[in-house]
């Protein structure tokens, strides 16, 4: 019964290579989004979906493309992999509007490129 | 931009001692939500506590209490009777209520660590 569920909670991989990682919600929320922790644990937003539709969209290179299927999934695929895209990829979901509008977070995805 | 500062890289509390950590945030609207989210070692990320910017009241739930602070535009967190779950990073964030409102800032964090 988890709420914000990401999948591979591990990914090591070699430069070059296309991953994607899997999100699913189970909220019933409108807004899912992505976002990039780095070593440093800065956490940056990279983009957001609501009802399917791509709202943010932050300054990150075209390998990264999200894709929502329904609003209940946010997937992040990323081609030729580079070092610099090491980092914990976490996929959140909030219910858009109002008071609540309160993000829940999913566990994180760490992606390791050799 | 909205911009979120936590000052505090790395705080340190004793077991059962009181800690605050500091939050300053940048912006122009008068309408907004503030966050404070803990992160352990297992990485998850969840809420701590918020604030509604147009509430004077400060928020608290449980041993985790804020002190807003609008005009100085400052949103601190008090752990009182620390315990050793406690230790993690912890982000404050900021979202507007009207405009963007679906795009959250956050801070740099602060890593609380607690001694036994």
């Amino acid at each position: 019964d988890t709420a914000v569920s990401q999948t591979p909670k591990y990914l090591v991989t070699q430069m070059g290579n296309d991953k994607s990682i899997k999100c699913e919600q189970n909220l019933g929320h409108d807004t899912m989004y992505w976002y990039k922790q780095d070593s440093k644990k800065f956490l940056k937003i990279m983009f957001s979906y609501n009802n399917k539709e791509l709202i943010i969209n932050e300054t990150v290179p075209n390998r990264f493309s999200p894709k929502s299927p329904d609003k209940a999934h946010l997937n992040l695929h990323i081609n030729s992999l580079e070092l610099g895209d090491s980092a914990v990829y976490f996929c959140a979901s909030s219910p858009g509007v109002g008071s609540k509008n309160i993000q829940y977070f999913g566990a994180g995805t760490r992606l390791s490129v050799l | 931009a909205q911009t979120v500062t936590q000052s505090q890289p790395e705080m340190s509390v004793q077991e059962a001692e009181t800690v605050t950590l500091s939050c300053t945030y940048d912006t122009s609207e008068s309408d907004y939500y503030l966050f404070w989210y803990k992160q352990p070692p297992s990485r998850q990320m969840i809420l701590v506590i918020r604030q509604e910017a147009y509430k004077q009241q400060n928020a608290t739930e449980n041993r985790f209490s804020v002190n807003f602070q609008k005009a100085a535009k400052s949103f601190s967190l008090k752990i009182s009777d620390s315990q050793l779950g406690d230790a993690a990073m912890y982000f404050c964030a900021y979202r507007s209520s009207k405009y963007n409102f679906n795009k959250f800032y956050f801070g740099s964090g602060t890593k609380l660590n607690v001694k036994p």
